[in-house]
């Protein structure tokens, strides 16, 4: 079945600045992407998703980009404000009716 | 429009108990679907509904079981429970599937066995 890594586990930035979240998966035949954001105490609530049949995707300060051939897709974060600090979760699915594989997440933390 | 519900939110049992957890959907979703939240491991998929019927199933032993009604309201069932079973557990329904639709989460049932 689909496999789907994510990385870092935790990553810290300082306030203002970039981050960047990765995930790769395993089975070609992926097709869907998406992204939830978990706040402390909080649901999982989608973010943005991404298709395969676009390379990236943006909405304000949040963009998604996905490699099809490397198998790859990450997240970037621009001009970061403290309410970011989050647990974020990477997922795929090869669409259809088949289920959504999640990554382990990444706890980011913005620096004030 | 009403999210997705789960009840009861925070459960405490001891080991060998059974536990059912329940989750309504949002209004006209179909799908239903069940994770295991642990710290370190992310979201574990248990298994999805989709009209009454198990859709697709994870790799949790077969302690762990689930149903849906016609209503679309579903429910997990875990026995004979272990200490390792302690977690959180959270459903999300989608239109049709999570593999095409947005996915909505509940606000999960926190689960702990003494």
């Amino acid at each position: 079945g689909e496999n789907v890594e994510q990385h870092p586990s935790t990553l810290s930035v300082q306030e203002g600045d970039s981050a960047v979240i990765k995930c790769t998966y395993s089975d070609s035949a992926s097709n869907y992407f998406p992204w939830y954001k978990q706040e402390l105490g909080k649901r999982p609530q989608l973010i943005i998703d991404i298709r395969s049949n676009v390379g990236e995707k943006k909405d304000q300060r949040i963009a998604v980009t996905l490699n099809k051939t490397a198998k790859h897709f990450s997240l970037h974060i621009t001009e970061t404000q403290p309410e970011d600090s989050a647990v974020y979760f990477c997922a795929a699915s090869m669409g259809g009716n088949e289920k959504l594989t999640f990554g382990t997440g990444t706890r980011l933390t913005i620096i004030p | 429009k009403a999210g997705v519900t789960q009840t009861p939110r925070y459960l405490i049992k001891t080991r060998g108990q059974q536990v059912t957890l329940s989750c309504s959907p949002i209004s006209g979703h179909r799908s239903v679907s069940w994770y295991q939240q642990t710290p370190g491991q992310g979201l574990q998929f248990l298994f999805e509904y989709f009209s009454e019927t198990q859709r697709n199933k994870g790799n949790f032993p077969g302690r762990f079981s689930g149903r849906q009604f016609s209503n679309s309201r579903s429910e997990m069932n875990v026995s004979t429970l272990e200490l390792g079973d302690s977690a959180l557990y959270l459903c999300a329904s989608s239109w049709t599937s999570p593999g095409t639709d947005t996915q909505y989460f509940g606000p999960g049932t926190r689960l702990t066995v003494l």
